[in-house]
């Protein structure tokens, strides 16, 4: 089945400590996004990468970090330095500029 | 910058009524439209798009939304919604060179009640 996985589904971490969410699609996409969603405020776009190896920060980029080093993965690490990292993470990709982007069933992270 | 409101944070509607959910977006350049649908704790189902053609778009369940260049609207609409479609609705837009990044409104809420 071609789809996008997101691991793990929950993840619970202690403040202060970095935490890398896992991205995987075999559906043979160039590109692949990391959004970030808060009750009320819509998804807001972290970091995105149109190719493998290059990458671009989106609007709220500060305090993560991602690497693309293979097409099928996209890892997204929230470092201590994100201030509120408590959130739902999903992570999409698309074929191209011009068509739908498919999402994964996402990561809620708690940070206590 | 670009930018995608949706009026209505929440909508609450009777079974087999029929239901509108508002979406305006302001860009400067042509723009590809989207409608996502998300089940609680999931992730998004793209609902429909208009990326060119005919400015109706209708998707499987039922659902229809109407591109509107000179009110720069994408607005969804269902002529009888069922229990099963209470779920949050996203409006997206991409720009045409911009890399496939999508911009989202805030969301609606759409409660259908018995």
């Amino acid at each position: 089945d071609g789809g996008i996985t997101q691991s793990p589904k929950y993840l619970f971490r202690k403040e202060g400590q970095n935490v890398t969410l896992s991205c995987e699609q075999n559906l043979n996409h160039d590109a692949m996004y990391w959004y970030r969603q808060d009750p009320g405020q819509g998804l807001r776009l972290i970091y995105y990468s149109q190719i493998v190896n290059d990458f671009q920060k989106g609007d709220i980029a500060e305090g993560y970090s991602v690497s693309r080093e293979k097409k099928e993965s996209f890892p997204l690490t929230v470092t201590s330095a994100q201030k509120n990292p408590t959130a739902f993470y999903l992570c999409a990709s698309s074929p191209g500029a011009r068509t739908e982007a498919f999402f994964g069933q996402g990561t809620r992270l708690t940070v206590v | 910058a670009q930018s995608v409101t949706q009026l209505d944070s929440q909508v609450p509607v009777f079974e087999e009524a029929p239901v509108e959910l508002r979406c305006n977006y302001s860009s400067s350049v042509s723009v590809y439209l989207f409608w996502y649908v998300q089940y609680p704790n999931q992730g998004l189902q793209l609902l429909l798009k208009y990326l060119s053609g005919s400015t109706l778009v209708e998707s499987i369940n039922g659902f229809e939304a109407e591109f509107n260049k000179s009110q720069t609207s994408f607005h969804l609409r269902k002529p009888s919604v069922h229990i099963s479609d209470t779920a949050e609705y996203f409006c997206a837009v991409t720009i045409y060179n911009q890399g496939g990044k999508l911009i989202f409104g805030q969301g609606t809420e759409l409660s259908v009640k018995p």
